[in-house]
């Protein structure tokens, strides 16, 4: 069985640094054509795909956050990092992260975790 | 980046109408890279479509979904009262984005 669990602080505060965990079970990031998404959804908004890490460590981030976005992996912990910098309240959402192979949809996703930015 | 528009906003059906609702993308994609998926208040969304058209698994057959190029379509045959939810679109030929959804709503 597949799951995806998201963790990390449920109150930011503005220009601080966010740093969430997908922890997960059921597959391996050293299994070629298998990644991890993490994607976003400001409370009543539409969702919002952020960044991608690949079984081989290629990464890829939306263009407008690509800045202040890093995705890194921990194969032995089956575990995928996001950090996101400089926290605005616009970046209040609830963050999911993803099992998505290669060239697939987004198939298995975690429960989410809900982040407020305020100060 | 490929954006994609979703119409109606909302749909008002009762349970047992057929529901139709619609993806447009600013630029064409590739079937096997479109999919949707469904998402009830206070859940993770769940993937329905894939490849345009294929169920994903445990996804039953009143859903269906068809399209190209820039037009694709979902289609419930038959509203059950659990399909009442937000449906979003996706691509993942030029990046990845959704759509901004459909809300099926109880009439």
């Amino acid at each position: 069985q597949v799951t995806l669990r998201e963790s990390g602080p449920a109150l930011v505060k503005p220009t601080q640094t966010l740093t969430l965990t997908c922890t997960f079970s059921g597959f391996s990031l050293n299994t070629r054509a298998m990644c991890v998404s993490w994607i976003r959804q400001p409370p009543g908004k539409a969702l919002e795909w952020l960044a991608r890490i690949d079984w081989d460590d290629d990464k890829y981030y939306s263009p407008s956050l690509k800045t202040r976005l890093t995705v890194s992996k921990d194969t032995s912990k089956n575990q995928v990092v996001l950090t996101m910098t400089n926290m605005d309240p616009v970046d209040t959402a609830t963050y999911f992260c993803a099992r998505t192979p290669t060239g697939g949809p987004f198939d298995i996703w975690g429960q989410g975790t809900m982040v407020t930015v305020s100060s | 980046e490929t954006v994609l528009t979703q119409s109606p906003g909302t749909l008002s059906l009762s349970p047992g109408e057929r529901a139709t609702l619609s993806c447009r993308a600013s630029q064409s994609v590739r079937s096997s890279y479109f999919a949707w998926y469904q998402q009830k208040p206070g859940q993770a969304p769940r993937l329905l479509i894939y490849g345009t058209s294929s169920r994903a698994t445990g996804i039953p057959d009143r859903f269906s979904g068809s399209g190209s190029g820039t037009d694709f379509t979902l289609t419930i045959s038959r509203l059950e009262p659990e399909d009442f939810a937000v449906y979003y679109c996706q691509q993942h030929d030029n990046s990845w984005t959704f759509g901004q959804g459909t809300k099926v709503e109880i009439k």
